[in-house]
């Protein structure tokens, strides 16, 4: 298995542009998460899918921040427009959707908003 | 809502010595509870998990975690740290209803191992 595939690592962009983070879950899984993890506020989900609906995006920052999971293969995170602030390691994790399972997580992708 | 607690952000540790990570849970209801680590520039990778089976669970790396009710407790323990053992490692939650489960962590505690 693949595990949980992340695009790009790594991502440098100026402010005010748009920036779109993506993610392909295990394949078999129904369930999406989008996590932020940063030094002041740790790690941080803010936005989660099961079977391809949004459940709770309770935790999307601003509406700068979009989220999408077109299909059961494919989601994007979507920033627009980019601020310093963002600056973050954000993670897609999947599961199969049954409390007892846990999470399984890509390698995150690394933003640098300048 | 459910919540986890992790007591020390930084554990310092001897080579060959005790490894005690500590995490508190809080929760109405039975919880299903996650050990999570991460490796510098690496996801979060799954250590072990408590789902009611049995209350002392053992994970990769030698790792182990035991459940206390009466402390609301799942502290993370490894009798002799390695030098490998140094990383950051979470504890966490799950929480939701009928089929649709999210997972909150804890803020994270990095050990770091002494040669």
């Amino acid at each position: 298995d693949a595990g949980v595939i992340q695009s790009p690592r790594h991502e440098v962009t100026e402010m005010g542009q748009e920036v779109t983070l993506r993610c392909k879950p295990i394949s078999g899984h129904n369930s999406l998460f989008w996590y932020r993890q940063t030094m002041m506020r740790g790690l941080e989900l803010l936005i989660y899918f099961n079977n391809n609906v949004p459940i709770d995006d309770s935790g999307m920052p601003e509406d700068r921040f979009s989220a999408k999971m077109p299909n059961a293969s494919f989601s994007t995170l979507k920033i627009q427009p980019s601020e310093p602030r963002d600056s973050a390691v954000y993670f897609c994790a999947s599961s199969r959707g049954q409390e007892s399972v846990g999470a399984f997580f890509g390698q995150g992708t690394r933003l640098t908003v300048v | 809502a459910q919540s986890v607690t992790q007591l020390g952000s930084h554990v310092s540790v001897s080579e060959g010595a005790l490894v005690l990570l500590r995490c508190n849970y809080s929760s109405s209801v039975p919880p299903y509870l996650f050990w999570y680590v991460q490796y510098p520039n690496q996801g979060l990778q799954l250590l072990l998990k408590y789902t009611s089976a049995a209350t002392l669970v053992k994970g990769i790396n030698g790792f182990e975690a035991e459940f206390k009710k009466s402390e609301t407790s799942f502290h993370l323990t490894k009798p002799s740290a390695h030098m490998s053992d140094a990383a950051e490692y979470f504890c966490a939650v799950s929480e939701g209803t009928s089929g649709t489960y999210k997972y909150i962590f804890g803020t994270g505690t990095r050990l770091k191992v002494l040669a």
